[in-house]
């Protein structure tokens, strides 16, 4: 596609409740980045792909949250048993090889956990 | 640990102005750095790129310039216009390709 899609733009969902969040990087860009951003706050990095495997997921918070990426293309973050402090706009970025590349971001998908 | 620093927080200017953006960070080997702006409620658009090699980069109004030796960088735009008002981040790859480390960002509101 033209950019990076994520899905679903807005999310409300119980507390407890899993989610599924997906993002569809540029065609042909090799790593995928997820980034978390809570409201008046800055960027958290959650997790890297690099092709179908994740070197880095040092910023994902807790063992409820976990992605995953298949065919070097859509990458989807789980989070399971939602809590009220997971509410933040999550955000998916994609670039050429994630080797001094410049980074693409989506929309984001607004989460709210109630 | 790479850190990122925006000055200032904010800024509200009228329309028509210059102005400059600050990023200072405090590992100067970085690979590259990139600026960003974001609307509320929206993601992020890329707006320049810098390599480490490189002094300044331009488009359009906007220009950036690098000073890898002391760890800064300057976002100026030319002729401020109400739909430049943003957010606008800076960010340093924490490692070779890996992720980014972003400022906290400049909030810009410029009145018509």
């Amino acid at each position: 596609g033209a950019g990076v899609s994520q899905s679903p733009s807005n999310k409300v969902t119980e507390k407890g409740k899993d989610v599924e969040l997906r993002c569809d990087p540029i065609s042909g860009h090799t790593a995928l980045y997820w980034y978390r951003q809570r409201l008046g706050q800055g960027l958290e990095f959650l997790i890297y792909f690099q092709g179908n495997s994740a070197p880095d997921k040092s910023g994902l918070p807790s063992d409820r949250f976990s992605a995953e990426r298949t065919g070097e293309s859509v990458s989807t973050l789980t989070i399971q048993r939602t809590q009220q402090e997971d509410s933040a706009v999550y955000l998916c970025a994609s670039s050429l090889s994630g080797v001094n590349t410049e980074a693409f971001f989506g929309q984001g998908t607004r989460l709210t956990v109630v | 640990k790479q850190e990122v620093t925006q000055i200032p927080a904010a800024l509200s200017v009228p329309e028509g102005e210059n102005l400059v953006l600050n990023c200072s960070f405090t590992d100067s080997a970085i690979y590259n750095l990139q600026w960003f702006r974001q609307d509320p409620g929206k993601g992020l658009t890329s707006l320049l790129l810098i390599q480490s090699s490189q002094r300044e980069q331009t488009s359009g109004r906007l220009n950036a310039s690098l000073d890898k030796s002391s760890g800064r960088s300057t976002l100026y735009i030319a002729a401020s216009q109400p739909g430049d008002s943003a957010t606008y981040l800076c960010a340093v790859p924490m490692e070779y390709g890996n992720k980014l480390v972003f400022g906290a960002g400049t909030i810009l509101r410029v009145k018509s």
